[in-house]
């Protein structure tokens, strides 16, 4: 079985500052992993995902993630955040083989003007 | 497509009533989530589909809870009676098939349950 943690549950970050936000994962097989962006008031949706081949993925809104097998990491990062950022993000996980997405707990980034 | 398509997007009852959430998933979509989503819990599957077929029912929290789906673009979530505790956005998501490098769940705008 797969699962995810998302070391921070909140994270406040000045407007224009870089962020990153954290998330392991266990897995005893191959995994696809995932974030997701949740908006007030919305439905979650897809940032970017890794499936395989280069570890840097780079996804919508200028963030990217980097797979890091040996530290079973996958962790968020934006180098320069704006306010329409601040929204709850979440890591998840599938295995490979019709197993859902298990998700992280989330983690709340607020971005201060 | 329209996207996954929820109804209500919002709902208050009273303890006891019978509350009926409504999914239709993009079509052509084999799988079905239903999500619970709380302050204290986070993001809960309670149940998924497969082809209409319920596949894991494992976090359905009790008996009060039930799941259909009775074609490939309708399913229903139903609390019977419902109690204040049932208090949470719910939300309801369709992908090709997990595992999958095309494995994308896409969710709807979710239901907004207030039990009184």
């Amino acid at each position: 079985a797969q699962s995810v943690t998302q070391l921070d549950s909140q994270v406040p970050v000045f407007e224009e500052a870089p962020v990153e936000l954290r998330c392991n994962y266990s897995s005893s097989v191959s995994v696809y992993l995932f974030w997701y962006v949740q908006y007030p008031n919305q439905g979650l949706q897809l940032l970017l995902k890794y499936l395989s081949g280069s570890t840097l993925v780079k996804g919508i809104n200028g963030f990217e993630a980097e797979f890091n097998k040996s530290q079973t990491s996958f962790h968020l990062r934006k180098p320069s955040v704006h306010i329409s950022d601040t929204a709850e993000y979440f890591c998840a996980v599938s295995g490979r083989g019709n197993t859902p997405l298990v998700f992280g707990k989330g983690t709340r980034l607020s971005v201060i003007a | 497509d329209a996207g996954v398509i929820q109804s209500p997007r919002h709902e208050v009852t009273e303890m006891g009533q019978e509350v009926t959430l409504r999914c239709k998933p993009i079509s052509g979509h084999d799988y079905l989530f239903w999500y619970r989503q709380t302050m204290m819990r986070g993001l809960e599957l309670l149940i998924y589909f497969n082809n209409n077929v319920p596949i894991d029912d494992s976090g359905m929290p009790e008996d009060r809870f039930s799941a259909k789906m009775p074609n490939a673009s309708f399913s229903t979530l139903k609390i019977q009676p419902s109690e204040p505790r049932d208090s949470a956005v719910y939300f309801c998501a369709s992908s090709l098939i997990p595992g999958l490098p095309t494995d994308t769940q896409y969710f709807g705008p979710g239901t907004r349950l207030t039990v009184l």
